[in-house]
């Protein structure tokens, strides 16, 4: 059972647009909520992370949205630039817990 | 560049042979994780030790995989008599004990198994 659903799958984003992933979880128990952005052949970085206390938090062009009640989250990337083209994981996590669920994945391409 | 790398970056090997993946992580972070992802897959959790003692394992994790990260540094993760689907890529990570559930990961080592 996939324990953080993620979409859309693959995002075609023209530069200087804004780029938009959604997650959703069950587990009330989570509070961390991580991003991590992938390049081929490289392991995940971590872009940025959110916990429920605060519904937003922005880091430059990066921007995650937390709505607790409806327990999902999002990631905004504003002004898309080529060198935002990876895939993109949500996870989440239980403080102290010992492992992250990450969603599916999506792959973002943003075309000059 | 998190500081955590991993050795071989690849490996093609053939079914039923065994492979031995090392991580050396951030020599400060006290948590070490083993993660597999397959294509098109986000990375699933496989074990997680804190210094030297192995506190996790997946139900992933079956009995052809052993972990063991001697002295609370560097780690290795061991598949015995490799199958098709073990290939993967296989990630470590690292977090700080008391930090923020941070992990970093590493590079990964690519597994194909013919």
């Amino acid at each position: 059972q996939q324990q953080v659903k993620q979409s859309p799958q693959s995002l075609i984003v023209q530069k200087g647009g804004i780029s938009i992933i959604n997650c959703a979880y069950e587990n009330t128990a989570f509070d961390y909520f991580p991003w991590y952005q992938q390049f081929p052949g490289k392991g995940p970085a971590l872009l940025i992370a959110i916990r429920p206390d605060v519904s937003e938090k922005k880091e430059g062009r990066f921007t995650i949205s937390f709505n607790k009640s409806a327990k999902q989250f999002s990631l905004h990337i504003m002004d898309s630039q080529p060198g935002d083209s990876a895939t993109y994981f949500c996870a989440a996590s239980e403080t102290g817990a010992n492992n992250l669920f990450f969603g599916t994945g999506t792959r973002l391409t943003v075309i000059p | 560049d998190t500081g955590v790398s991993q050795d071989p970056r690849h490996k093609i090997t053939k079914r039923g042979q065994n492979v031995t993946f090392r991580c050396d992580p951030i020599s400060e972070h006290n948590r070490l994780y083993w993660y597999r992802q397959t294509l098109g897959q986000g990375p699933e959790f496989l074990t997680y030790f804190q210094n030297e003692a192995q506190l996790e394992k997946s139900r992933l994790l079956s009995d052809r995989f052993s972990a063991e990260r001697p002295k609370g540094s560097f780690s290795t993760l061991e598949i015995q008599r490799t199958e098709q689907g073990d290939s993967a890529m296989y990630l470590c990570a690292n977090g700080l004990a008391g930090g923020t559930d941070t992990q970093y990961f590493g590079p990964g080592t690519r597994l194909t198994v013919l």
